[in-house]
């Protein structure tokens, strides 16, 4: 199948700084990428959907000026981490649509490891 | 607004017994339903998906689900269960975008033991 990586697969920072994640298809092309958060024993929830050669597109309550999502490349995107605080710690997961068979529209989802952020 | 609920967020089961994992969604449309398995250090991975048709789907790793529409449910089920089996188990509903992929909303897990 597709593969999704992530980088780092964790990262350590200090409150006030920035961190960014990044989020690659190895073998595809994504037009679209999407960004999630997961909190410990928790679900995990859309951040926002990465777009190809354009704005991303935020879930409500996720701040965009917090979260900076850029989407460089057909096998890019990326999610800086603006001036992060302790309450920024989670686990982000990122996803890929890749095509897996010709006939249907639908474009099965492959997920990224996840990367961990602890804010001290 | 979609949700899923999955009602159970421990269950253990010894190695060789059947499974069931239960999901409730609520969704406004047909919904399009999948089931992923999460496991330490690797991405969530595609077990199996309910578009239309047959109501009972198989997946991988000897899994499948059924719809049922009347109960809006989609139960995970495994006749037995291997210890590799043990993972977090999400439940999703989501729209198929015109663009691709899909805005997924996830079930809050559950997490399989598997006694040897």
């Amino acid at each position: 199948g597709a593969v999704v990586s992530q980088h780092p697969s964790w990262v350590i920072c200090k409150s006030g700084t920035s961190v960014k994640i990044e989020c690659r298809s190895l073998d595809f092309q994504a037009t679209t990428m999407f960004w999630y958060r997961q909190f410990p024993k928790q679900s995990l929830m859309l951040m926002a959907t990465s777009n190809e050669g354009s704005k991303a597109t935020y879930e409500q309550g996720v701040e965009k000026d917090k979260f900076l999502i850029n989407h460089a490349s057909l096998t890019l995107s990326t999610l800086t981490v603006t001036s992060a605080h302790p309450e920024d710690s989670s686990f982000y997961i990122c996803s890929a649509p890749a095509l897996t068979w010709n006939y249907s529209s639908y474009n099965e989802q492959f997920f990224g490891p996840g990367t961990r952020l602890t804010v001290l | 607004a979609q949700s899923v609920t999955q009602p159970d967020i421990h269950i253990t089961v010894s190695e060789g017994a059947s499974l069931e994992l239960r999901c409730n969604y609520s969704y406004g449309a047909t919904p399009y339903l999948f089931w992923y398995v999460q496991s330490p250090g690797q991405g969530l991975q595609l077990l199996l998906k309910y578009f239309s048709g047959d109501t009972l789907v198989q997946g991988i790793k000897g899994f499948e689900a059924e719809f049922k529409r009347s109960q809006s449910s989609f139960n995970l089920r495994k006749p037995s269960v291997h210890w590799s089996d043990a993972a977090e188990y999400f439940c999703a509903v989501g729209p198929i975008l015109t663009g691709g992929g899909n805005k997924l909303t996830f079930g809050t897990g559950t997490q399989l033991k598997v006694e040897l």
